[in-house]
């Protein structure tokens, strides 16, 4: 079982519409995680970061951890065509290890 | 300069060359990393330095060739590599501590073998 599994999509959303962009982990050792948009060509950009259960909002964007099923989100509000990318989430455990899902790659349609 | 710095962004090397990839981190961080990112395949994680040492090689071909004079550099050192290669690779830092980290890359260096 991969350490981070995240469904690669496409998804593809009108303007507006809000996204919700999930992953599962399989491991519960020590958790800090993780979401990064990386644009077409380019290095992935930390977008959030939290390690507790519950919400993180940042603007637009709110990082969602549920500890107790394995699960993390990111809601992207009103989204953008500037929102077109890949999102790729992430955690990470002691030390250097950090484990990276697929990528999720998003449209947003004008 | 901020952020994590990669040069060159593009480079097209043929099969017998050699050429290095350079990255420079200014947030401070003691650990670099570099990763590959292929197309339609998940980031590969190839070498991880802390404090200068290597702690990690992720079974990487000896074509390839990391190097990290200090905390805030690393280089990877390319040579006789294959069509496969190809490829974009990411240089990244983070605190080397016990708990709480987050990583953070530079732009990539876009490699094409021919």
């Amino acid at each position: 079982q991969k350490e981070v599994e995240q469904d690669p999509g496409p998804l593809s959303v009108p303007e507006g519409a809000i996204v919700s962009l999930n992953c599962t982990y399989s491991n519960s050792a020590f958790q800090y995680f993780m979401w990064y948009r990386q644009y077409s060509r380019k290095g992935p950009e930390l977008l959030m970061y939290t390690y507790s259960s519950g919400n993180k909002e940042d603007g637009r964007f709110t990082a969602q951890v549920d500890k107790s099923s394995k699960y993390i989100s990111l809601f992207i509000r009103d989204s953008q065509p500037s929102d077109s990318a890949t999102y790729l989430c992430a955690r990470a455990r002691t030390g250097n290890q950090f484990y990276f899902g697929t990528g999720t790659s998003l449209t947003v349609i004008p | 300069e901020t952020g994590v710095t990669q040069t060159p962004r593009h480079l097209v090397m043929g099969m017998t060359n050699k050429k290095s990839l350079k990255c420079e981190q200014h947030l401070g961080h003691n650990a670099m990393y570099w990763y590959k990112q292929s197309a339609k395949k998940p980031l590969e994680l190839m070498f991880v330095y802390n404090f200068k040492e290597q702690t990690e090689n992720n079974s990487v071909p000896s074509r390839f060739s990391p190097e990290c004079p200090n905390s805030s550099h690393l280089f990877l050192h390319l040579h006789t590599l294959q069509p496969e290669d190809s490829a974009l690779y990411l240089c990244a830092s983070s605190q080397a501590r016990d708990a709480g980290n987050t990583i953070y890359f530079g732009e990539g260096s876009w490699l094409t073998v021919v």
